[in-house]
Order: structure tokens, then sequence, then C-alpha cells
């Protein structure tokens, strides 16, 4: 079963600046079977990458991911005031089952 | 344009089953897999399980196995989530999660507090 840590667990950032999210597997995630996902309080979470680099339908180019095999990378390179938000990552593909990290929380400084 | 909807909060007493709804529209409800997913307050994503609204198949994580039943009706396009002999612990919200073709996640329910208390 993969592992995935996200770090750090919390990214003190202003608006404006670049935010970079890392996401570790403890084993290669096959085909890039690597998601990103942001969630609001009180709102379920929504997707931002797939394939560890592709863009869902309608996020900002300002959302990248980049990364193979064990490390993943989410940027945001211009931080908006509705990005503070958690990030997961999630590795997915043809098992079925899903896998989540424990999340990064973007926090206003 | 694709929506989950899920049915509404329920209060649940420890032993006892609750059963959550997710009705799906705005595309074919028999081709697109289903997840289950629950957070529980202040917590990450934990996976359930998922099931195959075409043929019914389903796939448990093993943490549930022997308290969870996912089951589908076609003719509403419906997904259901039963998880029996509830704890404490088992208070979260649950959301329903579709799988597309090339196996994202990409839509989500808006989610169903489940609060287990005596």
């Amino acid at each position: 079963e993969i592992v995935l840590t996200q770090s750090p667990g919390t990214l003190s950032l202003s608006p404006g600046e670049r935010a970079t999210l890392s996401c570790r597997a403890s084993q290669s995630v096959s085909s890039s079977y690597l998601a990103w996902y942001q969630q609001k309080p009180g709102q379920a979470p929504r997707l931002l990458i797939y394939g560890a680099s592709s863009r869902a339908t309608g996020i900002p180019d300002r959302f990248s991911g980049s990364g193979s095999g064990t490390d993943f990378t989410l940027t945001i390179s211009r931080l908006e005031p509705e990005d503070f938000a958690v990030y997961y990552c999630q590795q997915y593909g043809s098992s079925r089952r899903l896998t989540f990290g424990g999340g990064t929380k973007v926090e206003i400084k | 344009q694709v929506q989950l909807v899920q049915s509404g909060a329920e209060v649940k007493k420890p032993g006892a089953s609750v059963k959550v709804s997710c009705k799906a529209s705005g595309y074919t409800f028999t081709s697109y897999y289903m997840h289950w997913v629950r957070q529980a307050p202040g917590q990450g994503l934990e996976w359930m399980g998922i099931i195959n609204p075409s043929g019914g198949s389903t796939s448990y994580a093993q943490k549930f196995q022997g308290r969870v039943t996912m089951t589908r009706d076609t003719s509403t396009s419906t997904v259901y989530m039963e998880l029996s002999s509830l704890r404490s612990e088992d208070t979260a919200v649950y959301y329903c999660a579709r799988r597309n073709q090339q196996l994202v996640v990409d839509y989500w329910g808006q989610g169903t507090l489940v609060t287990v208390s005596s």
C-alpha cells in the first residue's frame, strides 16, 4: 500500500507570493496517477491537477503540478485570496483504491 | 452538468446503522464508478470503497470490510453507502465521488454529516 506524505503541514504566506507544496510517495506512483485537490471549509474537495501535471477544467494557470515516481509538487505561482485552503494529493489508478496525503494548509501570513 | 446530490445529515446512536444516498445526474450513471470517501472533523480524507454502478461490483477498504455495504439503484441513478455497528469514531462527513474514464475523481457530492452520539 502506497503512503503519501505531504509537507509542510502548514504554509504561511501572503497574497501574491509563490506556494510550493510537496507530496512524497512511499513507492513509485505508476503512470503518474497523482492528483491534487483543494478543499475550503465546509466544502467538498475540488480537483485541480490530475496525471501529476494536467490542469482540470476551469483551473487557473497559476496552479501547476510536476513530478514523477515518488516526488510530486503543486505550485501556486501567485497566491490569490481565494487560494487559502487545504490541499491534498491523491494516488489513484487501476487498483480502484484511493490513497490521500495528510494535507497541507495554506494560510494567510 | 454533472451533479451528485447526497441525502441529509443523520444523527445515530452507537451500534446503529446509517444509509447515505447519492443521486447522480447529468451523465450516464452506469458508465462511471463511484467512490465513497469520509472526513472526520478537522481530519483528512479517508477512502472507504468503490462501486461499479453497471454491475454492482464493489471493493472496500480493509478497515471497513464487514461493516460497509455499497449498493446502487440504476432506475433512479442513485448509489448508497450503508455503515453498520456505528461508533463515535465514525462521526464524519461522508462523500460520494465520481471516477471518470481516466480513473480521476472529478466530481464530488456535497457531503453528508453523520454524527454518532449517545
